[in-house]
């Protein structure tokens, strides 16, 4: 199947730093990407859905200028959570739908476990 | 508004037999999913059903009726591999996808 990969797994950074996430479609092209976070013990919470070469879809609730979406190539999508602070430290997880993909399968990416001190 | 029911924990034995249930409301509806989910990792795709019935793939299996907005996913032979969460999520007429909170799958040997 598909492969998504989703850099880096783990990342811990002090209060008022800022960190990037990379989410990349290996062998398809992403016409459409999905970042979400996860808590323990929760289900998987949308934060955006990037279509490439546009402004992303943020959903409600979400700040648009502290998790900044950049979907510059069919492949890559990144998620920078800036100015991060101990209350962001959660699981995040890419996914991405290819070209024509009509019954909306999605290919998750490994996800991120961001930990801020 | 648009919601998922699924059950929070189920516990099995090994060897054994298990259905997850859920039960969907959405504004339109283009197929559910399953999707299996360890501890720390991404989810993993399961099942896809958009037509009545019962789709049986290996060990799992995934029953849809549209008309009851119900589904379920049917492990057989357990095993303790299988210990996860389990999500469905529905696509609805904006294919969008909406999550239920998942079942955490425990299997007892």
């Amino acid at each position: 199947g598909a492969v998504v990969s989703q850099h880096p797994s783990w990342v811990i950074c002090k209060s008022g730093t800022s960190v990037k996430i990379e989410c990349r479609s290996l062998d398809f092209q992403a016409t459409t990407m999905f970042w979400y976070r996860q808590f323990p013990k929760q289900s998987l919470m949308l934060m955006a859905t990037s279509n490439e070469g546009s402004k992303a879809t943020y959903e409600q609730g979400v700040e648009k200028d502290k998790f900044l979406i950049n979907h510059a190539s069919l492949t890559l999508s990144t998620l920078t959570v800036t100015s991060a602070h101990p209350e962001d430290s959660s699981f995040y997880i890419c996914s991405a739908k290819g070209a024509g993909v009509d019954t909306g399968e999605l290919f998750f990416g490994e996800g991120s476990r961001l930990t801020v001190l | 508004g648009q919601n998922i029911d699924q059950p929070t924990e189920m516990t099995a034995t090994e060897g054994a037999i298990v259905q997850i249930n859920c039960t969907y409301q959405t504004s339109g509806f283009n197929g559910l999913f399953w999707y299996q989910q360890h501890a720390g990792e991404a989810p993993t795709f399961l099942s896809y059903n958009v037509l009545d019935g019962l789709e049986e793939k290996g060990r799992f299996s995934s029953f849809l009726s549209r008309s009851k907005g119900y589904s379920y996913l049917l492990l057989k032979e357990l095993q303790m591999k299988d210990s996860a969460s389990y999500l469905c999520a529905a696509m609805d007429s904006n294919y969008q996808l909406i999550w239920g909170a998942g079942t955490k799958l425990i299997i007892k040997p």
